[in-house]
């Protein structure tokens, strides 16, 4: 079935430090995939996406990389601050309106 | 403005009672979803509501019920909760599978 996975469920890096936090689809139908951050007591926050005609897309201080070869994404962090304390989860979308989230990788910051 | 908005926050009831979540977006977007987000933080899709028509049904039990009086609204509506109901429930909107947006959520215990 549908399905989309991380490798690391818990994720500490030192603050300054880059973190890069993995997720494995198997849907190779999905052509869209998102990078959410949700913190304590709220909702997923939008941080990046990228279709599946590029492999690299970057914002601000995030890279998502995309290797569809293997159906590997990733978000790379630069400098993680304290603030980035959360946990993120990727999603893939397909053919359907529909979302199918990854289990989620906390990330924890260390002063 | 909040973009995508739900209430309540917080819903606390007995097993057996009926209770309604409101959700409301002002992004203009035609489709809408309930999430559900179990202890382990798993997010799951239940519903899609496209230009008030149910799209996707995730085989959720009829207790629950999706009503979408227009574009701009998914309420959603659970009779004779159970325990295992207890959640966080989430409102989501996109247009045209982009730009998928997230409400605060709505936290569920059943007691």
């Amino acid at each position: 079935g549908e399905s989309v996975g991380l490798h690391l469920p818990t994720l500490s890096v030192q603050e300054g430090d880059n973190s890069i936090i993995n997720c494995a689809y198997s849907n190779s139908a999905s052509d869209y995939f998102i990078w959410y951050k949700q913190e304590s007591g709220k909702g997923p926050q939008f941080i990046i996406d990228i279709r599946s005609n590029m492999d690299k897309r970057q914002g601000q201080r995030v890279t998502v990389l995309l290797n569809k070869t293997v159906k590997h994404l990733s978000l790379q962090i630069a400098a993680t601050q304290p603030g980035d304390s959360a946990v993120y989860f990727c999603a893939e979308n397909g053919s359907s309106y529909k979302l199918i989230f990854g289990s989620g990788t906390r990330l924890l910051v260390r002063p | 403005d909040t973009a995508v908005s739900q209430t309540p926050k917080y819903l606390v009831t007995q097993m057996g009672n009926d209770k309604s979540i409101k959700c409301e977006q002002n992004l203009g977007h035609d489709t809408m979803y309930w999430y559900k987000q179990d202890s382990k933080k798993f997010l799951k899709i239940m519903f899609s509501y496209n230009n008030k028509e149910l799209i996707i049904n995730e085989t959720v039990p009829n207790r629950f019920s999706p009503k979408s009086p227009d574009k701009a609204h998914l309420n959603l509506h659970i009779n004779s909760l159970e325990l295992g109901d207890s959640a966080v429930y989430f409102c989501a909107s996109s247009q045209l599978r982009q730009g998928y947006t997230f409400g605060s959520g709505t936290r569920l215990t059943v007691v």
